[in-house]
């Protein structure tokens, strides 16, 4: 099945470690993002990445970083700059733009 | 800037009410909308969407109109069940980038 997966589901951090998230997509989407949630409120977009090899800040880069290196595979990683890094991350994908976002099932990280 | 504004929660109902989540929106043209549902610990599904004026998104019952009148895209639903308990997200595409912007999120409770 076509679809996005995140891993793992659940990761905890010590302060000032920095922490990996993967995320694969099998959908052959070309723009793929990352955005943050926390409690009670709507998602934010960290990065974003539109083709191979490039990408973009969103609205909350600082302490994060991705890279591009496939098409398949968009990893972020929280950096120990991030200062509250504790949230759910989500993955999503698209195909052309100005159509529909297709999620993964999320990564929580806990700061311990 | 481009933004969207839903109606704040929790909203909480008995199953078979209807139901009305308000969701209006700020944009330069006009952006497809969307609508997508989140349950508890897990990613955004895509629930319905419409890509210009007066289009009429539906999907399991729910149900959003394109109003560029009023910069609006309401869901509706006639008769909720209890499994239809979530977080509700109304969202737009970003210009020409693919970003979706997203409402701070609507949680419904519908009770037996």
């Amino acid at each position: 099945d076509g679809g996005i997966t995140q891993s793992p589901k659940y990761l905890f951090r010590k302060e000032g470690q920095n922490v990996t998230l993967s995320c694969e997509q099998n959908l052959n989407h070309d723009a793929m993002y990352w955005y943050r949630q926390d409690p009670g409120q709507g998602l934010r977009l960290i990065y974003y990445s539109q083709i191979v090899n490039d990408f973009q800040k969103g609205d909350i880069a600082e302490g994060y970083s991705v890279s591009r290196e496939k098409k398949e595979s968009f990893p972020l990683t929280v950096t120990s700059a991030q200062k509250n890094p504790t949230a759910f991350y989500l993955c999503a994908s698209s195909d052309k733009r100005g159509t529909e976002a297709f999620f993964g099932q999320g990564t929580r990280l806990t700061v311990v | 800037g481009n933004s969207v504004t839903q109606m704040e929660g929790p909203v909480t109902l008995s199953e078979e009410a209807f139901l009305t989540i308000n969701c209006t929106y700020t944009a330069t043209g006009y952006p497809s909308l969307f609508w997508y549902v989140q349950y508890p610990g897990e990613g955004l599904q895509l629930l319905l969407k419409a890509t210009k004026a007066d289009d009429k998104g539906s999907n399991k019952g729910f149900e959003a109109t394109y109003r560029k009148e009023t910069t609006s895209f309401h869901l509706e639903k006639g008769s909720v069940q209890v499994s239809d308990s979530a977080v509700y997200f109304c969202a737009q595409v970003s210009g020409n980038t693919g970003k979706l912007i997203f409402g701070q999120g609507t949680t419904l409770q519908v009770k037996p």
